[in-house]
């Protein structure tokens, strides 16, 4: 099976302007998480998606959003970047739900000038 | 809301020796997952724990949960190079229906051939 894939890999962007991550979930897995991992912070919950719906979230301010396809793709949202946004966004997938094993897509890393 | 602490953030260890890395929650904990993450790399599933007092091995890896059920050890025996990276643990919070994991901020091993 192919693992989890997060497109695009690299992103600039300058304080402001938004931006679109994207993430397709290994086949057959309906749970799609999304974290922020930064050198001081560590790993922290986004939100979690099951069936479209989003089923979780985490405390980051409303400027991060996110949805889920019927496929199970799943998109997260930031707009009006801060530098502080700079980091590794990582996605998770698993079958059902969070407490089964996550398996982590490679990330994408945004630079926010 | 729940914290996960670990310890400790950095151990840097000569080829052969052993390495422990500790996690600690403020609240009881359903299940807890370790992760790795090699350098430039994303977080891999390594195990799940959930029974109380519960110890399981994987080769040189020994992990072990708490009889509260608020903390978490993993040990491994013998480092080799290929050891190296970060260590994360994640607590699922016990209760309700806000599921998620919250990870520590993990142990940066690294190993001095």
């Amino acid at each position: 099976k192919a693992g989890v894939t997060q497109t695009p890999r690299y992103l600039i962007k300058t304080r402001g302007q938004q931006v679109t991550l994207s993430c397709s979930p290994i086949s057959g897995h309906r749970s799609v998480s999304w974290y922020q991992q930064t050198p001081g912070q560590g790993l922290q919950f986004l939100f979690e998606y099951f069936s479209e719906t989003q089923r979780n979230k985490g405390n980051f301010p409303g400027r991060f959003s996110g949805r889920q396809f019927s496929n199970s793709r799943s998109e997260m949202n930031v707009s009006t970047l801060e530098l502080g946004d700079s980091a590794l966004y990582l996605c998770a997938s698993s079958y059902y739900r969070v407490e089964e094993t996550q398996y982590f897509g490679p990330g994408t890393r945004l630079l926010v000038l | 809301g729940q914290q996960v602490m670990q310890i400790p953030q950095y151990q840097h260890v000569q080829e052969g020796e052993d390495f422990t890395t500790y996690c600690n929650s403020s609240t009881t904990l359903s299940n807890i997952q370790w992760y790795k993450q090699r350098p430039g790399g994303h977080p891999v599933f390594l195990i799940q724990l959930v029974k109380s007092g519960e110890v399981k091995k994987q080769k040189r890896l020994t992990f072990q949960f708490g009889e509260a059920k608020k903390n978490s050890s993993l040990h491994i025996t013998a480092t080799q190079t290929t050891d190296v990276g970060t260590y994360f643990c994640a607590g699922l919070n016990s209760g309700g229906s806000n599921y998620k994991l919250t990870f520590g901020k993990g142990t940066l091993l690294t190993v001095n051939p």
